[in-house]
């Protein structure tokens, strides 16, 4: 089991529409969680940070996070193509040490 | 946008050359990072330093050095580079390890023949 998960997708959803990117966890003791865009050819860009079990908005978007579950997803309201993007999840697990953990990211496409 | 300069911006060389790419910041953090970015494996951690001359491995280690000198610069070599080292390179960095986030900067593209 890998210990941040996302489906790779292509995830494709109209202009308008709410885009739900979802990523599981597997480390219990997870503390903070991470959400970042990527263009193609581009480095990752942080969009949003999450602590707390609940939701978070930041104009259009919502992290939320549900520790029992172990996930944490990402909502993009009203997508626009210029939302088109792989997302990352990232993780900081303990492992003795805090560790960064990456999930390979999902590929979002927002359809004119 | 957090102050981070990688330079080279794009380098191709030749197999058993050595490489070094370098990461400035200005943010004063603590926390610096090189990770390499390939297709079908996502993000992968090379080596991070937690202070001035404080480094440690990540999970692909193997072929890669790190120095760190002053808080501001971070190193990385390719005592001797292999095609398998293609890739882009990404430099972070962070507050702290514990609950502050990563920011990279523009990455290094770079091509190993």
């Amino acid at each position: 089991q890998k210990e941040v998960e996302q489906n790779s997708g292509p995830l494709s959803v109209p202009e308008g529409a709410i885009a739900s990117l979802n990523c599981t966890y597997s480390d219990r003791g997870s503390q903070s969680f991470f959400w970042y865009r990527q263009y193609s050819g581009k480095s990752p860009e942080l969009i949003m940070f999450i602590y707390s079990n609940g939701d978070k908005e930041d104009g259009r978007f919502t992290a939320q996070l549900n520790k029992a579950s172990q996930y944490v997803s990402l909502l993009i309201r009203d997508s626009q193509p210029s939302d088109s993007a792989t997302y990352l999840c990232a993780v900081i697990g303990w492992t003795g040490t805090y560790k960064y953990i990456f999930g390979t990211g999902t590929r979002l496409k927002v359809l004119a | 946008d957090a102050g981070i300069t990688q330079s080279p911006r794009h380098k191709v060389t030749e197999t058993g050359t050595p490489v070094t790419l370098r990461c400035h910041q200005t943010e004063n953090h603590r926390y610096m990072y090189w990770y390499r970015q390939d297709p079908g494996h996502g993000l992968r951690l090379i080596h991070y330093s937690y202070g001035v001359k404080d480094t440690d491995k990540g999970e692909v280690s193997d072929g890669y050095s790190v120095s760190r000198s002053k808080t501001e610069d971070f190193l990385l070599t390719l005592e001797s580079a292999t095609s398998s080292q293609t890739s882009v390179y990404f430099c972070a960095i962070s507050e702290s390890a514990d609950e502050q986030p990563q920011h990279f900067g523009d990455g290094t593209r770079l091509s190993i023949l």
